[in-house]
């Protein structure tokens, strides 16, 4: 079966330092993986995803993630952390027929 | 691209009434939309797959006769609680996914509060 883990609940950085948000996988096959966001209240917005080509993909609002095939991780991460970064981030991986599995989902908090 | 809308937005209602709550891919075609639950601060539960043109698939737990979804078109699909009851208020956010894509495109989700 396909999953993902977000092993941290909260992350909390300050602001103007860089942001990493954990997620590992385990799936048979290649993996599709993805980032979404979701702010108070809202639905998830799309980040960025890994189908397939370069390890370190870049995504919105400056965010960028690195797939490791070796440790089965997909780490979110970003150089300078704004206050407005501060979200609710979930890790997803693609299973099939559309459907995705969504990690517990990580609280990033950005203190200015 | 790729915007899907919820309506309505927030939605309170007395306990035994239905509510219906409508997703639409606004500038794509999407064959399949997805319909989750949400409780607060957990993560997304997927209640069921909808399917243009199809019966929808539910999750295993999920009540296919209290949470009934239609997909009647390619850009809209719509899920009703019936007999809502206080145990059903969570929020509820639909995806759409666009033909040929892996990615979903999630609407804003609607707020149910059933007294």
């Amino acid at each position: 079966a396909q999953s993902v883990a977000q092993p941290e609940d909260q992350v909390n950085v300050a602001e103007g330092n860089p942001l990493t948000v954990k997620c590992t996988y385990s799936v048979s096959g290649n993996p599709y993986l993805f980032w979404y966001v979701q702010y108070p209240n809202r639905g998830l917005q799309f980040l960025l995803k890994y189908i397939t080509g370069d390890n370190l993909v870049k995504g919105s609002y400056g965010f960028e993630a690195e797939f490791n095939k070796s440790q089965t991780s997909f780490h979110l991460k970003k150089p300078s952390a704004l206050v407005s970064d501060s979200a609710l981030y979930f890790c997803a991986v693609y299973t099939n027929a559309g459907k995705s599995t969504f990690g517990d989902g990580t609280t990033l908090t950005v203190k200015p | 691209g790729a915007v899907v809308s919820q309506h309505p937005s927030r939605v309170i209602c007395k306990s035994g009434t239905s509510v219906k709550i409508e997703c639409r891919s606004l500038d794509f075609q999407a064959t399949t939309m997805f319909w989750y639950r949400q409780f607060p601060k957990q993560s997304l539960m997927l209640m069921a797959t909808s399917n243009e043109g199809s019966k929808a698939t539910y999750e295993q737990g999920v009540e296919k006769d209290k949470f009934l979804i239609n997909h009647a078109s390619l850009t809209l699909s719509t899920l009703t609680v019936t007999s809502a009851h206080p145990e059903d208020s969570s929020f509820y956010i639909c995806s759409a996914c666009n033909v040929g894509e892996e990615t979903q495109y999630f609407g804003p989700g609607t707020r149910l509060l059933v007294l």
